[in-house]
């Protein structure tokens, strides 16, 4: 079974770092391009990052330019959001997502972890 | 950068047909993915490359861009259709998310 399974959510005071796990199963993790995409209380979908299969090949929403850094551990099938100097108004339920065919972000992210929440509070 | 425009609701007779916009500039030349979310639940994506649907999603659900506009039809609205909608393109290296729609069934 295809699974994404996110951790490393918490409340951090403003300024504060943390980082994000996401643990792939099911799949050749590899192969698959993977995003970030974040959910704030009772509001739509934002997305944050995205990473190429190889790693190689990184994307940021400009809210989190300069402040997250996406990355991956294919040996460990493991995507990563580092997040620094962080904010109230990322305050937000972050998910994990593949993309449906490997590397083309035109196919849109089939599989979806269940989210990690992000408190970001003094 | 780029926008996405979504009406906040939509409401359907049980039965019928719902139709959802995505609006933005020149849309139909970009390639538009859409995703259903439940209450409490991760999104499902339910559209891709405009008209395509994932495996195990109901031919029920149908999609079109043209334009400026690109829709999501849903046939023979059921209960459990019920949800917010997304629409969702990829536009110069970054992705854009619609503000999202609540669908009703009445």
């Amino acid at each position: 079974e295809v699974q994404l399974l996110e951790s490393g959510g918490g409340l951090v005071q403003p300024g504060g770092s943390l980082r994000l796990s996401c643990a792939a199963s099911g799949f050749t993790f590899s192969n698959y391009a993977m995003s970030w995409v974040r959910q704030a209380p009772g509001k739509g979908l934002e997305w944050v990052s995205a990473i190429s299969g190889s790693g190689g090949s990184t994307y940021y929403a400009d809210s989190v330019t300069g402040r997250f850094t996406i990355s991956r551990d294919n040996s460990k099938n493991t995507l990563y959001l580092h997040m620094n100097s962080l904010r109230a108004e990322d305050t937000a339920l972050y998910y994990c997502a593949k993309y449906l065919h490997g590397g083309n972000p035109d196919d849109g992210l089939d599989i979806w972890g269940q989210g990690t929440m992000v408190t970001v509070s003094s | 950068s780029y926008e996405l425009t979504q009406p906040l609701s939509v409401s359907v007779a049980l039965g019928q047909t719902a139709r959802i916009t995505c609006g933005g500039n020149n849309i139909g030349s970009k390639t538009v993915r859409w995703y259903q979310q439940r209450p409490g639940q991760a999104p499902v994506l339910v559209i891709f490359r405009d008209i395509n649907r994932p495996s195990g999603i109901p031919e029920r659900f149908s999609g079109s861009n043209s334009g400026n506009t690109a829709t999501l039809t849903i046939s023979r609205a059921q209960a459990g259709d019920e949800a917010d909608y997304f629409c969702q393109v990829w536009v110069s290296s970054t992705e854009v998310f619609g503000g999202g729609t609540k669908l009703t069934v009445l």
